[in-house]
């Protein structure tokens, strides 16, 4: 089974309206931790925001909000208020435990397009 | 700027060649991880190092390598190249690996194409 499932291989949306990128998960066990990174044309990975699964309140960091639903296996990112250089690849990541090092397991991501 | 530098940006060679790509983490971080990005296989884990010792791997294949020096930069070695091992290769760097919470650094990526 996929650990990691984004369904939405594309997206739009119009400059200054929000938009939601689903993320789903799959794990048992019960600490990990969810982080979206943003991959513009240039390639480079930006860290957005992160989510651990004891965290009891939905991460936010400036425009960037993770609609985390635990019992649903759910972290959302949602930006509000898109700007052009919004326009990107979005990929959802996990990281389980804390044994057997950090490695980050990825989705196949969302190609968002931010437009006038 | 993330502070992860990665070398060389771009890397052309040819099928059963071996290269080199070169990571240098950040400033203070003891973690190294190598991903590889390709169109058919998406963003996978390869390897993790922590502080000079190998911590956690992914689907590395046989024919690749790496090592993290006591200066802790690191260094991946791809060799018998196919043309499949065509990808984008990051280097990420942590802090360390025993919080939950380790936001990985990825650097610039080195683009290698195999012909």
């Amino acid at each position: 089974a996929q650990k990691i499932t984004q369904t939405q291989p594309g997206m739009f949306v119009q400059e200054k309206e929000a938009v939601t990128l689903d993320c789903t998960y799959d794990t048992s066990d019960p600490s990990y931790g969810l982080f979206w990174y943003k991959q513009p044309s240039s390639g480079e990975m930006i860290f957005l925001i992160y989510q651990g699964s004891y965290d009891q309140q939905n991460a936010t960091e400036g425009r960037y909000s993770l609609n985390f639903q635990k019992a649903r296996k759910s972290a959302n990112l949602v930006i509000s208020a898109s700007q052009l250089g919004d326009s990107a690849m979005y990929f959802c990541a996990m990281r389980e435990g804390s044994g057997g090092g950090n490695k980050l397991t990825f989705g196949t991501g969302t190609q968002l397009k931010v437009e006038l | 700027d993330s502070g992860v530098t990665q070398t060389p940006k771009h890397l052309i060679t040819a099928t059963g060649q071996r290269v080199t790509l070169r990571c240098s983490p950040r400033s203070g971080d003891l973690s190294v991880y190598w991903y590889q990005q390709s169109l058919d296989q998406g963003l996978q884990f390869l390897i993790q190092y922590y502080n000079g010792e190998e911590r956690a791997k992914g689907n590395i294949l046989e024919r690749f390598s790496a090592q993290q020096f006591p200066d802790l930069h690191s260094e991946l070695n791809l060799s018998s190249l196919e043309l499949g091992d065509s990808a984008l290769y990051f280097c990420a760097s942590s802090l360390n690996e025993a919080s939950s919470y380790n936001e990985q650094f990825f650097g610039p990526g080195t683009r290698l194409t195999v012909l």
